[in-house]
């Protein structure tokens, strides 16, 4: 079975640009929520989505959008990007609503923003 | 908001036990997770806690107390594979913290 899978593995953006970045829960799972890692930290949650609408917000500006689509893949968007938006972005997929049950990690997209 | 403290790092030695504490405090509380991040890879699921007491799952158990705010995560027999980075996250039902992880130093 694939687990959860994100595009793309890699970005290099400049400042003020956009970005949007993909992510494909395992199959059967409907909850994805989204996080940025920064080096030598932990994940910070941005976003929950359940049965596609959105469920939690973690404390980002509005520049950070995302949406749930029909077959349960997600999108993560963001705007006007500045040089701390630089991060690891993980999407973590559930089979239940993620706050009962077992997140399970795709392998992140590394942003670079230059 | 929320606060989350665990020791940035520990080391222990191969085949001994080593406990990784957490206290939290959020502004809602559903349960307890720890996971494990290896460097350079996503993180995986260890365990979760929702009441008081201890959950045990093979080499790796998890304790929680909600009316103090702590958990902590032993880890018995260690191996040379168990060096990685073990996050603390407490979650609320729409809200989902991290703390920004211990990492452990298995030596020979």
């Amino acid at each position: 079975d694939a687990g959860v899978t994100q595009s793309p593995t890699h970005l290099i953006k400049t400042r003020g640009q956009h970005v949007t970045l993909r992510c494909s829960p395992i199959s059967g799972h409907k909850s994805v929520s989204w996080y940025q890692q920064v080096l030598g930290q932990g994940p910070q949650f941005i976003f929950q989505y359940y049965e596609k609408e959105e469920r939690g917000r973690g404390n980002f500006p509005d520049r950070f959008s995302a949406r749930q689509f029909p077959n349960y893949s997600s999108e993560l968007n963001v705007n006007a990007l500045l040089l701390g938006d630089s991060a690891l972005y993980l999407c973590a997929s559930s089979q239940i609503h993620a706050s009962t049950g077992e997140q399970f990690f795709g392998p992140g997209t590394r942003l670079t923003v230059l | 908001g929320q606060n989350i403290d665990q020791p940035t790092e520990m080391t222990a030695t191969e085949g001994a036990i080593v406990q990784i504490n957490c206290t939290y405090q959020t502004s809602g509380f559903n349960g307890l997770f720890w996971y494990q991040q290896h460097a350079g890879e996503a993180p995986t699921f260890l365990s979760y806690n929702v009441l008081d007491g201890l959950e045990e799952k093979g080499r790796f158990s998890s304790f929680l107390s909600r009316s103090k705010g702590y958990s902590y995560l032993l880890l018995k027999e260690l191996q040379m594979k168990d060096s990685a980075s073990y996050l603390c996250a407490p979650q609320d039902f729409n809200k989902f913290y991290f703390g920004s992880g211990t990492k452990l130093n298995v030596k020979p």
